[in-house]
């Protein structure tokens, strides 16, 4: 059975910095492309940024460029998302997922609130 | 980066069909086939009806059917049922390697 379970959310202030952690079970990890998606509340569907399989390549949404870094383990069956310089607009549930534009699997979600 | 343009809202009647559009631009709905449809009910993860505009996921029902012309996609729902009452949101890849999502269409079943 594929399992995605992400961790790491919070309560952080404004101009502070998170990492989420995704690890993933039932599949082989490091033949996938990933990708991590975040839903403000009451908001609809975003997508923040992908990975390839290898890690080789990388993109994100304008909006969280320069700020937010993804990258994997694949000898850890893990996806990260290094968050710094939070903005309170980048407060929602944050999944991560197989695959990119067709994501057939996700996680539960972790939600991260940027507040002071 | 703009957002795919749907609409807001859409309601049918049980058993009818419905119709959700999708409208891109040159630059992702109309230059890839890869366009995908998510269904979503209120504080549940969503769930993938449709890729690479027409491909239906293993275990997703037939009612479900997508399609494609120029920079609009869109989403058929035949046999509407009370069931199906849901967010539903479209995505595209888009040229750059980036990936966009629509503002998403709440189906409401009459």
């Amino acid at each position: 059975e594929v399992q995605l379970a992400e961790s790491g959310g919070g309560l952080v202030q404004p101009g502070g910095s998170l990492r989420l952690s995704c690890v993933v079970s039932g599949f082989s990890f490091s033949r996938y492309w990933m990708s991590w998606v975040r839903q403000a509340p009451g908001k609809g569907l975003e997508w923040v940024a992908n990975i390839k399989d290898d890690g080789s390549e990388k993109h994100y949404v304008d909006s969280v460029e320069g700020r937010f870094t993804i990258s994997r383990d694949n000898a850890k069956n893990s996806l990260y998302l290094q968050m710094n310089s939070l903005r309170v607009e980048d407060t929602a549930v944050y999944y991560c997922g197989r695959g990119s534009v067709a994501r057939d699997s996700w996680g539960q979600g972790t939600l991260v609130t940027v507040s002071s | 980066q703009s957002a795919l343009t749907q609409p807001a809202s859409v309601s049918g009647s049980p058993g009818q069909s419905i119709t959700i559009s999708c409208t891109g631009t040159s630059s992702d709905v109309a230059r890839y086939n890869l366009v995908s449809w998510y269904q979503q009910y209120p504080g549940k993860v969503p769930k993938l009806l449709i890729s690479e505009v027409s491909k239906r996921p293993s275990g997703v029902s037939d009612r479900f059917s997508g399609s494609k012309s120029g920079n609009t996609a869109s989403l058929t729902i035949s046999g509407l049922q009370a069931e199906d009452e849901a967010d539903y949101y479209c995505c595209s890849y888009t040229s750059g390697g980036t990936v966009l999502f629509g503002g998403g269409t709440k189906l409401t079943v009459l």
